[in-house]
């Protein structure tokens, strides 16, 4: 099974600040990964797909970057509305989850 | 637009049977797969098992031997049993839709394995 390590586990970040996520697969995924927001209370949305292909409606602060085993996901001049856990995810061989990062607002 | 609801009980009893409901709109089971995902309070969802467009199935190799999903295409609903439950599989319980990656999600259910 692929095993995906999500790191920080935590970050606390200022309004109008770049905030980077990082994501290490245990194997090469090709680029079958995917970034999802969930806020407290609410099922997973989906940010990115592709490793960095925007979903419909995904405000274009977000990015997302990375090959193999190594990918990251950015927010550009973080909001409110950004405070969340972020979740990536495998999907080149079935499905597997990375632990979460929860962003809070320093 | 594409909705996915879960339904099923809240509270189950160690030892028991878990029966949920995925009922889908929006969409048709024959053209999208769904899956089934949980998450433990404070920690990452795991995924469980998917019903493909085609009425084959996948499992989550560590819960391959209690689960079983299966799917009623004229009431666009998809149904998840998984038995012999412990406390740890206690959490909140999402369908979703499967385009690879899962691009709907329902809003979830919450299940608490406790007597």
């Amino acid at each position: 099974d692929i095993q995906m390590t999500q790191s920080p586990a935590s970050l606390s970040a200022s309004l109008g600040e770049t905030v980077t996520i990082q994501c290490q697969a245990s194997e090469d995924i090709y680029n079958g990964l995917a970034w999802y927001q969930q806020k407290p209370g609410k099922s997973p949305q989906l940010l990115i797909y592709n490793a960095n292909s925007l979903h419909t409606g995904v405000p274009s602060r977000f990015s997302g970057s990375g090959s193999g085993t190594q990918y990251s996901l950015k927010i550009n001049s973080l909001q409110s509305e950004d405070v969340a856990s972020y979740f990536c995810q495998q999907y080149y061989n079935y499905w597997t989850f990375g632990g979460g990062t929860k962003l809070e607002l320093k | 637009q594409v909705q996915l609801k879960e339904s099923g009980p809240g509270l189950v009893q160690p030892s028991e049977t878990l029966s949920l409901t995925c009922t889908v709109s929006g969409f048709s089971l024959t053209s999208y797969s769904v899956s089934w995902v949980r998450q433990p309070s404070g920690k990452g969802p795991e995924w469980m098992g998917r019903m493909w467009y085609d009425g084959d199935t996948a499992y989550n190799s560590a819960l391959k031997s209690r689960l079983s999903i299966s799917r009623d295409t004229s009431k666009n609903q998809v149904f998840l049993k998984m038995n012999s439950l412990q406390t740890d599989d206690t959490g909140t319980y999402y369908c979703t839709r499967v385009d690879t990656y899962f691009d709907y999600w329902g809003q979830g259910v919450m299940v608490t394995v406790s007597s």
